[in-house]
């Protein structure tokens, strides 16, 4: 069965940083990876979708990696803005089962 | 529709009585999922429809919840003697499936709350 741990579990840093979302997971045979926005209260919103041949995909502002051997993803957003405050979910697939397997997200902060 | 939509967005009910939840998928997504995401937790998947075939079940948490999808679009979760510990976000997302598909999308989810 699939793990998806995020670290850090919250962050809070200051308008205009760059900053790193850390994904792993333990079942390195997905063929797809995803990373999630939250609002408070809201549903999820697909941010980015990395294949398991790609390396990384570019979104804006938004950077996802991808490498598969040593079962770890990262977003990098560049120039945060107080409107990237969310939690930021992390979600693979795994071999045999029908569903994705979320990580419990990072929560960010970015402060004016 | 553009998007997968979920009614009711907020839904209160006392404990023992039963609840439905509704989502319309995306126009032609043939799988279909339903996840709970309790206060502080992750999401937790619940059950996967495809097409025709058997539904997923492993995820559902007890014989209180049962999930139909008519016609291969608009699904129904149903929770019977709802219980204080089945307050959550219930979410449902869709997607076209198999290995090289795209992602899932979601709804914005039912908050359920058993007082």
């Amino acid at each position: 069965k699939q793990e998806v741990t995020q670290i850090p579990a919250a962050l809070s840093v200051p308008e205009g940083e760059n900053l790193v979302l850390n994904c792993s997971f333990t079942d390195s045979a997905i063929y797809n990876l995803q990373w999630f926005r939250q609002d408070p209260g809201k549903g999820l919103t697909s941010l980015l979708l990395i294949q398991s041949s790609q390396r990384e995909q570019t979104s804006g502002r938004l950077n996802a990696s991808l490498d598969k051997s040593s079962g770890r993803s990262t977003l990098y957003i560049a120039a945060s803005q107080p409107g990237d405050s969310a939690t930021y979910l992390c979600a693979a697939p795994s071999t045999g089962a029908n569903n994705l397997f979320f990580g419990t997200g990072t929560r960010l902060t970015v402060i004016p | 529709g553009a998007g997968v939509s979920q009614s009711p967005s907020n839904k209160v009910t006392e404990k023992g009585k039963d609840v439905e939840l509704r989502c319309d998928p995306i126009s032609g997504h043939t799988a279909l999922y339903w996840y709970r995401q309790s206060l502080g937790q992750g999401l937790e998947f619940l059950i996967y429809f495809q097409g025709n075939s058997a539904p997923d079940k492993s995820g559902l948490p007890s014989d209180r919840f049962s999930a139909e999808r008519t016609g291969g679009s608009v699904s129904t979760l149903t929770i019977q003697r709802t219980q204080q510990e089945d307050s959550a976000v219930y979410l449902c997302a869709s997607r076209y499936p198999g290995q090289g598909a795209g992602g899932y999308t979601f709804g914005s989810g039912t908050r359920l709350t058993v007082v």
